[in-house]
């Protein structure tokens, strides 16, 4: 079964600095979706940025982009200009290719510090 | 779009009682999924449902949790009976179902403690 792994449960960054949060995962797949889904204090899931694994080039969203690694099985969001609506918790998701179901990681919680 | 609905947002209940949780997708949306979020075990995908028919039920702890899908604009998850350790966030999400790359909206989820 695959499985995904945040490292860092908390980050903090200055507003306007950048923050990189990390995600591997497991997989013996070469062929899945990767997801970052940001979770605010309203508790609602918003999907940040996502990618395919037979893309090589990095997805870009504004001032979201990641570095996907895909022999390191490394999938990491950076986000520029930290803004303080950026606070949140952050999470990686994994996705089979031809299946529906999302494997989450157990996230990581972003602090903006004005 | 009103987005994903569900209802109630906060539900406190006793241990013992029937619980029911309710989801409307999107209009158009084929597929649907009940996720739970808790501290412990963070996200985790209990059901989903395509064009009202459970496809994964694998997540769905014990047999005291039930869901069913009788139209294609609502859902129900039951957990009879609840139990303390049933206290989570319970997110329903859907999608149109059947796309490579979709992504999955949710609703804003349930918070439900059991006392």
């Amino acid at each position: 079964a695959q499985t995904v792994t945040q490292s860092q449960p908390e980050m903090s960054v200055q507003e306007a600095e950048t923050v990189t949060l990390s995600c591997t995962y497991d997989t013996s797949e070469s062929d899945y979706y990767l997801f970052w889904y940001k979770q605010p204090p309203s508790r609602q899931m918003i999907l940040v940025i996502r990618q395919e694994a037979y893309k090589q080039q990095n997805a870009t969203e504004n001032r979201f982009s990641v570095n996907f690694q895909k022999a390191a099985k490394s999938f990491s969001l950076k986000i520029s200009d930290s803004q303080l609506g950026d606070a949140a918790m952050y999470f990686c998701a994994y996705r089979s290719e031809g299946a529906q179901k999302l494997v989450f990681g157990q996230g990581t919680r972003l602090t903006i510090n004005p | 779009d009103a987005g994903v609905i569900q209802s109630p947002r906060h539900e406190v209940t006793e241990m013992g009682q029937e619980v029911t949780l309710r989801c409307k997708p999107i209009s158009g949306h084929n597929s649907l999924f009940w996720y739970r979020q808790t501290m412990m075990r963070g996200l985790e995908l209990l059901i989903y449902f395509n064009n009202n028919v459970p496809i994964d039920d694998s997540g769905m702890p014990e047999d005291r949790f039930s869901a069913k899908m009788p139209n294609a604009s609502f859902s129900t998850l039951k957990i009879q009976p609840s139990e303390p350790r049933d206290s989570a966030v319970y997110f329903c999400a859907s999608n149109v179902g059947g796309g490579r790359f979709e992504e999955q909206f949710f609703g804003p989820g349930t918070r439900l403690t059991v006392l």
